[in-house]
Protein backbone atom coordinates (compact mmCIF):
# COMPACT_ATOMS: atom_id res chain seq x y z
CA UNK A 1 0.00 0.00 0.00
CA UNK A 2 1.04 3.63 -0.53
CA UNK A 3 0.15 6.86 0.94
CA UNK A 4 0.74 10.54 0.85
CA UNK A 5 0.30 12.98 3.55
CA UNK A 6 0.41 16.89 3.27
CA UNK A 7 -0.74 17.86 7.11
CA UNK A 8 -0.81 21.58 6.32
CA UNK A 9 -4.43 22.08 4.29
CA UNK A 10 -3.52 25.94 4.40
CA UNK A 11 -0.53 28.23 4.25
CA UNK A 12 0.02 31.45 4.62
CA UNK A 13 2.97 33.90 4.21
CA UNK A 14 3.69 37.10 3.48
CA UNK A 15 5.21 37.89 -0.28
CA UNK A 16 9.01 37.59 0.10
CA UNK A 17 9.14 34.98 2.68
CA UNK A 18 10.87 31.41 2.18
CA UNK A 19 8.06 28.57 1.35
CA UNK A 20 7.95 25.06 2.68
CA UNK A 21 4.78 22.81 2.04
CA UNK A 22 5.29 19.54 3.71
CA UNK A 23 4.71 15.92 2.16
CA UNK A 24 5.65 13.11 3.96
CA UNK A 25 5.07 9.58 2.19
CA UNK A 26 4.97 5.66 3.20
CA UNK A 27 5.42 2.95 0.86
CA UNK A 28 8.01 -0.02 0.92
CA UNK A 29 10.34 0.37 -1.65
CA UNK A 30 12.00 3.93 -3.74
CA UNK A 31 8.85 5.45 -4.37
CA UNK A 32 8.59 7.96 -7.10
CA UNK A 33 7.68 11.63 -5.90
CA UNK A 34 5.95 14.73 -7.68
CA UNK A 35 4.48 18.08 -6.99
CA UNK A 36 2.07 19.40 -8.95
CA UNK A 37 0.20 22.67 -8.72
CA UNK A 38 -3.82 23.89 -9.41
CA UNK A 39 -4.21 27.84 -9.92
CA UNK A 40 -7.63 28.89 -9.24
CA UNK A 41 -9.99 27.89 -11.17
CA UNK A 42 -7.60 25.66 -13.61
CA UNK A 43 -6.43 22.43 -13.93
CA UNK A 44 -3.49 21.50 -12.97
CA UNK A 45 0.49 22.07 -13.92
CA UNK A 46 3.05 19.19 -13.61
CA UNK A 47 5.56 21.46 -11.05
CA UNK A 48 8.88 18.34 -10.74
CA UNK A 49 9.59 14.95 -9.83
CA UNK A 50 12.24 12.90 -8.48
CA UNK A 51 13.02 9.44 -9.47
CA UNK A 52 16.28 8.91 -8.48
CA UNK A 53 19.58 10.30 -8.11
CA UNK A 54 19.77 13.87 -6.55
CA UNK A 55 18.14 14.37 -3.72
CA UNK A 56 17.45 17.93 -4.04
CA UNK A 57 15.26 18.63 -7.61
CA UNK A 58 14.67 21.39 -9.32
CA UNK A 59 11.66 22.01 -10.96
CA UNK A 60 9.48 25.16 -13.03
CA UNK A 61 8.84 28.51 -11.65
CA UNK A 62 11.62 28.40 -9.14
CA UNK A 63 10.28 25.89 -7.36
CA UNK A 64 12.78 22.99 -5.74
CA UNK A 65 12.12 20.34 -4.09
CA UNK A 66 14.54 17.70 -1.49
CA UNK A 67 13.74 14.09 -1.30
CA UNK A 68 14.74 12.85 2.52
CA UNK A 69 14.86 8.87 2.45
CA UNK A 70 15.18 9.26 6.59
CA UNK A 71 12.14 10.86 7.29
CA UNK A 72 9.91 9.58 4.04
CA UNK A 73 9.57 13.15 3.14
CA UNK A 74 9.75 15.47 0.03
CA UNK A 75 9.29 18.58 0.98
CA UNK A 76 8.46 21.90 -1.59
CA UNK A 77 10.45 24.93 -1.61
CA UNK A 78 10.97 28.39 -2.79
CA UNK A 79 12.50 31.53 -2.01
CA UNK A 80 11.08 34.44 -2.87
CA UNK A 81 7.40 33.86 -2.73
CA UNK A 82 5.33 36.09 -5.00
CA UNK A 83 1.92 36.48 -4.58
CA UNK A 84 1.33 34.77 -8.17
CA UNK A 85 2.06 31.41 -6.15
CA UNK A 86 -0.86 31.56 -4.60
CA UNK A 87 -2.41 28.17 -5.27
CA UNK A 88 -3.28 24.31 -4.48
CA UNK A 89 -0.15 22.17 -4.19
CA UNK A 90 -0.53 18.60 -4.62
CA UNK A 91 2.57 15.87 -3.75
CA UNK A 92 2.10 12.62 -5.44
CA UNK A 93 3.54 8.84 -5.25
CA UNK A 94 4.17 6.69 -7.77
CA UNK A 95 4.87 2.86 -6.41
CA UNK A 96 6.03 0.23 -8.42
CA UNK A 97 5.45 0.08 -12.37
CA UNK A 98 1.90 0.46 -12.46
CA UNK A 99 2.08 3.70 -13.17
CA UNK A 100 -0.59 4.57 -10.64
CA UNK A 101 -0.27 7.82 -8.58
CA UNK A 102 -1.82 8.19 -5.12
CA UNK A 103 -2.07 12.02 -4.30
CA UNK A 104 -2.24 13.58 -1.05
CA UNK A 105 -5.12 15.58 -0.67
CA UNK A 106 -3.41 19.33 -1.21
CA UNK A 107 -1.91 22.51 0.51
CA UNK A 108 -3.63 25.88 -0.25
CA UNK A 109 -0.54 28.50 -0.50
CA UNK A 110 -1.60 32.00 0.16
CA UNK A 111 0.75 34.55 -0.51
CA UNK A 112 -0.02 38.03 1.03
CA UNK A 113 1.80 40.94 -0.81
CA UNK B 1 2.30 21.99 -27.33
CA UNK B 2 0.88 19.22 -25.23
CA UNK B 3 -2.98 19.30 -25.37
CA UNK B 4 -5.82 17.25 -23.42
CA UNK B 5 -9.30 18.20 -24.02
CA UNK B 6 -12.58 17.48 -22.41
CA UNK B 7 -16.26 17.39 -23.06
CA UNK B 8 -18.17 18.39 -21.83
CA UNK B 9 -16.81 20.98 -18.81
CA UNK B 10 -19.92 21.74 -17.49
CA UNK B 11 -22.87 18.47 -17.21
CA UNK B 12 -25.95 18.65 -15.12
CA UNK B 13 -28.30 15.51 -14.95
CA UNK B 14 -30.47 14.04 -12.65
CA UNK B 15 -30.32 10.86 -10.94
CA UNK B 16 -30.61 7.80 -12.47
CA UNK B 17 -29.73 9.16 -16.17
CA UNK B 18 -26.68 8.24 -17.59
CA UNK B 19 -23.39 9.92 -18.01
CA UNK B 20 -20.31 9.88 -20.93
CA UNK B 21 -17.50 12.05 -19.98
CA UNK B 22 -14.89 12.45 -23.11
CA UNK B 23 -11.37 12.51 -23.19
CA UNK B 24 -8.71 13.14 -26.21
CA UNK B 25 -5.46 14.12 -26.52
CA UNK B 26 -3.35 14.86 -29.53
CA UNK B 27 0.26 13.54 -28.35
CA UNK B 28 -0.71 9.65 -29.14
CA UNK B 29 0.38 9.08 -25.63
CA UNK B 30 -0.38 5.11 -24.18
CA UNK B 31 -1.58 5.80 -21.20
CA UNK B 32 -4.37 8.05 -19.86
CA UNK B 33 -6.25 8.10 -16.28
CA UNK B 34 -9.67 9.48 -15.11
CA UNK B 35 -9.55 11.36 -12.15
CA UNK B 36 -11.99 12.99 -9.29
CA UNK B 37 -11.71 15.68 -7.54
CA UNK B 38 -14.24 16.36 -4.61
CA UNK B 39 -13.08 19.30 -1.67
CA UNK B 40 -10.87 18.60 0.86
CA UNK B 41 -10.01 14.56 -0.60
CA UNK B 42 -7.55 16.21 -3.16
CA UNK B 43 -7.75 13.94 -6.84
CA UNK B 44 -8.80 10.21 -6.41
CA UNK B 45 -7.70 8.03 -9.30
CA UNK B 46 -10.94 5.91 -10.98
CA UNK B 47 -9.25 4.09 -13.91
CA UNK B 48 -5.96 3.71 -15.77
CA UNK B 49 -5.87 3.00 -19.60
CA UNK B 50 -2.74 1.65 -20.82
CA UNK B 51 -3.45 1.31 -24.31
CA UNK B 52 -6.64 0.44 -26.46
CA UNK B 53 -8.70 -1.85 -24.67
CA UNK B 54 -6.39 -2.29 -21.99
CA UNK B 55 -7.88 -0.53 -18.81
CA UNK B 56 -6.96 -1.57 -15.36
CA UNK B 57 -9.18 0.22 -11.98
CA UNK B 58 -8.03 2.82 -9.63
CA UNK B 59 -9.10 3.05 -5.88
CA UNK B 60 -12.60 4.24 -6.65
CA UNK B 61 -14.04 1.88 -9.64
CA UNK B 62 -17.29 1.37 -8.05
CA UNK B 63 -20.08 2.90 -10.40
CA UNK B 64 -17.93 3.65 -12.69
CA UNK B 65 -16.48 1.84 -16.30
CA UNK B 66 -14.24 3.03 -19.14
CA UNK B 67 -13.96 2.59 -22.51
CA UNK B 68 -10.93 3.24 -24.80
CA UNK B 69 -11.11 2.21 -28.44
CA UNK B 70 -8.88 4.74 -30.18
CA UNK B 71 -5.44 5.77 -28.60
CA UNK B 72 -6.44 9.47 -28.68
CA UNK B 73 -9.92 9.01 -26.65
CA UNK B 74 -10.68 7.92 -23.33
CA UNK B 75 -14.41 7.82 -22.44
CA UNK B 76 -15.82 7.55 -18.91
CA UNK B 77 -19.26 6.57 -18.32
CA UNK B 78 -21.79 6.38 -15.14
CA UNK B 79 -24.31 4.14 -15.76
CA UNK B 80 -27.57 5.36 -13.60
CA UNK B 81 -25.57 8.50 -11.91
CA UNK B 82 -25.84 9.02 -8.27
CA UNK B 83 -25.78 12.14 -6.47
CA UNK B 84 -22.45 11.39 -4.88
CA UNK B 85 -20.84 11.16 -7.99
CA UNK B 86 -21.04 15.06 -7.99
CA UNK B 87 -17.37 16.36 -8.62
CA UNK B 88 -15.22 17.76 -11.06
CA UNK B 89 -13.60 14.93 -13.00
CA UNK B 90 -10.29 15.31 -14.66
CA UNK B 91 -8.33 13.34 -17.54
CA UNK B 92 -4.76 13.20 -18.08
CA UNK B 93 -2.29 11.71 -20.63
CA UNK B 94 1.38 10.09 -19.57
CA UNK B 95 4.04 11.33 -21.40
CA UNK B 96 7.61 9.55 -19.46
CA UNK B 97 7.03 10.39 -15.90
CA UNK B 98 4.52 13.46 -16.66
CA UNK B 99 0.43 13.92 -16.59
CA UNK B 100 -0.75 16.29 -18.42
CA UNK B 101 -4.41 17.45 -17.16
CA UNK B 102 -7.29 18.57 -18.99
CA UNK B 103 -9.59 20.87 -17.67
CA UNK B 104 -12.18 19.00 -16.19
CA UNK B 105 -15.98 18.84 -16.65
CA UNK B 106 -17.80 19.55 -13.37
CA UNK B 107 -20.60 17.52 -12.90
CA UNK B 108 -23.50 17.86 -10.63
CA UNK B 109 -25.99 15.04 -10.35
CA UNK B 110 -29.48 16.07 -8.66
Amino acid sequence: AQSVDQPDAHVTLSEGASLELRCSYSYSAAPYLFWYVQYPGQSLQFLLKYITGDTVVKGTKGFEAEFRKSNSSFNLKKSPAHWSDSAKYFCALEGGSNAKLTFGKGTKLSVKS
Amino acid sequence: DMKVTQMPRYLIKRMGENVLLECGQDMSHETMYWYRQDPGLGLQLIYISYDVDSNSEGDIPKGYRVSRKKREHFSLILDSAKTNQTSVYFCASRQGYEQYFGPGTRLTVL
